[in-house]
């Protein structure tokens, strides 16, 4: 079964509108960790958020936030006030931290990620 | 603060040749490192996981190995390059904390043909 599922491919979104990118995760760990990137053209990743399965506020920085719905095993993130620069590839990792760990290494799963484009 | 750095950034290699890719951290003591690959329009693989100098776990043994010669220096390497090989190699370090944050170079693209 897949770990992290990002189920819009692409997304477009106006300037200066919000958007929000879909995340759903599976896991039976009780403690793990939810991240963000972003990947530009360049194709570096860049780490955008971070989000705790014990945290109990959503996570913010800046314009992104976490849209945390432990119940529901989403973790979408929310990009207000997009920019032309907002544009690429934003993927959606897990981490398990909990009894999981030794057997994972603590990698990280990701999602096949969604590709945002902002027009003007 | 810290850096990482990947070398070299584009590769372009014929099938069966050797392949050796750097990654090399600055501003921090003894990290996890990672090599990952990303294929076209997909997510991330985790291929190798160091915790330590020497220390070495694989995910995706197939033909690719690493080592960790130095606690701040990662080396994936090849004996022979397959078509399948082909696609975008990031190295990522992460150091123990409540967070761990993975953090990415900026990526080798390696065509092989």
């Amino acid at each position: 079964a897949q770990k992290i599922t990002q189920t819009q491919p692409g997304m477009f979104v106006q300037e200066k509108e919000a958007v929000t990118l879909d995340c759903t995760y599976d896991t039976s760990d009780p403690s793990y960790g939810l991240f963000w990137y972003k990947q530009p053209s360049s194709g570096e990743m860049i780490f955008l958020i971070y989000q705790g399965s014990y945290d109990q506020q959503n996570a913010t920085e800046g314009r992104y936030s976490l849209n945390f719905q432990k119940a529901r095993k989403s973790a979408n993130l929310v990009i207000s006030a997009s920019q032309l620069g907002d544009s690429a590839m934003y993927f959606c990792a897990m981490r398990e931290e909990g009894a999981s760990r030794g057997s994972t290494l603590g990698r990280l799963y990701f999602g096949r990620g969604t590709q945002l484009t902002v027009w003007p | 603060s810290q850096t990482i750095h990947q070398w070299p950034a584009t590769l372009v290699q014929p099938v069966g040749s050797p392949l050796s890719l750097e990654c090399t951290v600055e501003g921090t003591s003894n990290p996890n490192l990672y090599w990952y690959r990303q294929a076209a329009g997909r997510g991330l693989q985790l291929l190798f996981y160091s915790v330590g100098i020497g220390q070495i776990s694989s995910e995706v043994p197939q033909n690719l190995s690493a080592s960790r010669p130095q606690d701040r220096q990662f080396i994936l390497s090849s004996k022979k390059l397959l078509l399948s090989d082909s696609g975008f190699y990031l190295c990522a370090w992460s150091v123990l904390g409540s967070v761990e944050t993975q953090y990415f170079g900026p990526g080798t693209r390696l065509l092989v043909l």
